[in-house]
């Protein structure tokens, strides 16, 4: 398996539960992002780990927890969403991250719907 | 308020027409500028990385050119397929990644 998947394709999840995406590259990249695209918005970027290390938290509310255990991983836990949070999420990763000479390669989005 | 741009919003041409939109961004603290295209149901895909005023990136019947200091980008295709109907995508890169809106390309057969 090649790129960037991401899982699950579609959520639908309650204001009180926890769920959590996940995302793998098998690219060997060593940055990884993560985007969030609401109805007729541009893509917003939530966070970027370069290393394994946060390098981006693009004041993202509380509820909105990544983690990245390696270069190939990274999730993002969801806890007490809002119904305005229901959006695309998509995964991107990058040979290096800092002044965006390197494309993005994104996963297929996880489409998540708060009830 | 650093925001890309990106025009028009939606285009319908026919089938062997050619087009072009337009991205425009700060043209202070440039790094790069990425050209993706995401069809639907897809993931975005990278078109072109540009990075030098006047540079000219082409990869088959898509072509981009770049000026850095009115900061602006075009986005060319010659002769549309209905395959080229997707969201063509600019990101600007300064601080961090910003994206434009997209302009959404449907290609009539």
């Amino acid at each position: 398996e090649t790129g960037v998947t991401q899982t699950p394709r579609h959520l639908v999840m309650g204001m009180t539960n926890k769920k959590s995406l996940k995302c793998e590259q098998h690219l060997g990249h060593n940055a990884m992002y993560w985007y969030k695209q609401s109805a007729k918005k541009p893509l917003e970027l939530m966070f970027v780990y370069s290393l394994e290390e946060r390098v981006e938290n693009n004041s993202v509310p509380s509820r909105f927890s990544p983690e990245c255990p390696n270069s190939s991983h990274l999730f993002l836990h969801l806890h007490t969403l809002q119904p305005e949070d229901s959006a695309l999420y998509l995964c991107a990763s990058s040979q290096v991250p800092g002044q965006g000479y390197s494309p993005l390669h994104f996963g297929n989005g996880t489409r998540l719907t708060v009830t | 308020i650093l925001n890309v741009e990106q025009s028009p919003q939606s285009l319908h041409v026919q089938e062997g027409d050619s087009t072009n939109f337009t991205c425009s961004f700060p043209s202070s603290n440039f790094y790069a500028l990425h050209w993706y295209r995401w069809e639907t149901a897809k993931s975005p895909e990278a078109l072109f990385v540009m990075t030098l005023n006047g540079d000219e990136k082409k990869k088959g019947r898509i072509s981009a050119t770049l000026n850095t200091k009115e900061g602006y980008s075009y986005l060319y295709i010659k002769g549309s397929q209905p395959e080229d109907s997707a969201t063509y995508l600019c990101a600007w890169a300064g601080n961090m990644l910003t994206f434009g809106g997209g302009t959404r390309l449907m290609v009539k057969p």
